[in-house]
């Protein structure tokens, strides 16, 4: 079985600071992870994934993700917020088959001017 | 090229009555997904199809929950004598049947039981 744990549902920072959005996984497969974003109203976005190629993956927006299995997380971070990153992020794991795309239950991310 | 679209983006309906909620995936993508999100919540996975495989139907919450896939593309969820936790936002996802690729979500349909 796989799950998700998003360990804050509310991260707040100021403009121009950098993000630390956290995520921990369990999986009994090797896994592949993803983190997804949700604009108020929109759509859910990828912003980058992980699929046993460079643990260091980088995504669109200036956005990082850094895959350790030795602790099991998948971090996702950026250097300098903008205000155009408030949103919802969702930290997915999946198997190699696809077939069970589990969700994490979200991070709220809110940028201070 | 075309995403994946859903019909309607909104309904609203009255306790009991059915609706069907309509999603069209990427072409050629053999997966779909359907999903619901309640406000302020996480995706919560309702059914999944891949090819002409038997679905995986494990997350569907009651038998008033059902859906379809016409000809492994359109795919129609259905939700007989809707209740008013039903109001959700309702969301499909496609995805390539190759391992290690990422889902493609539409915009979903925003259903409200009154």
């Amino acid at each position: 079985a796989q799950s998700v744990t998003q360990l804050d549902s509310h991260v707040s920072v100021s403009e121009g600071t950098p993000v630390l959005l956290r995520c921990n996984y369990s999986s009994s497969y090797s896994p592949s992870l993803f983190w997804y974003v949700q604009h108020p109203n929109k759509g859910l976005q990828l912003l980058l994934k992980y699929t046993s190629a460079a643990t260091l993956v980088k995504g669109i927006n200036g956005f990082e993700a850094e895959f350790k299995k030795s602790e099991t997380s998948f971090h996702l971070t950026k250097p300098s917020a903008h205000m155009s990153d408030a949103a919802e992020y969702f930290c997915v794991v999946t198997d190699n088959y696809g077939q069970n795309f589990v969700f994490g239950p979200g991070t709220r991310l809110s940028v201070l001017p | 090229g075309a995403g994946v679209s859903q019909s309607p983006s909104n309904k609203v309906t009255e306790k009991g009555k059915d609706v069907e909620l309509r999603c069209d995936p990427i072409s050629g993508h053999t997966a779909l997904y359907w999903y619901r999100q309640s406000l302020g919540q996480g995706l919560e996975f309702l059914i999944y199809f891949q090819g002409n495989s038997a679905p995986d139907k494990s997350g569907l919450p009651s038998d008033r929950f059902s859906a379809e896939r016409t000809g492994g593309s359109v795919s129609t969820l259905t939700i007989q004598r809707t209740q008013q936790e039903d109001s959700a936002v309702y969301l499909c996802a496609s995805r390539d049947g190759h391992s290690y690729n990422e889902q493609f979500f539409g915009p979903g349909t925003r259903l409200t039981v009154l």
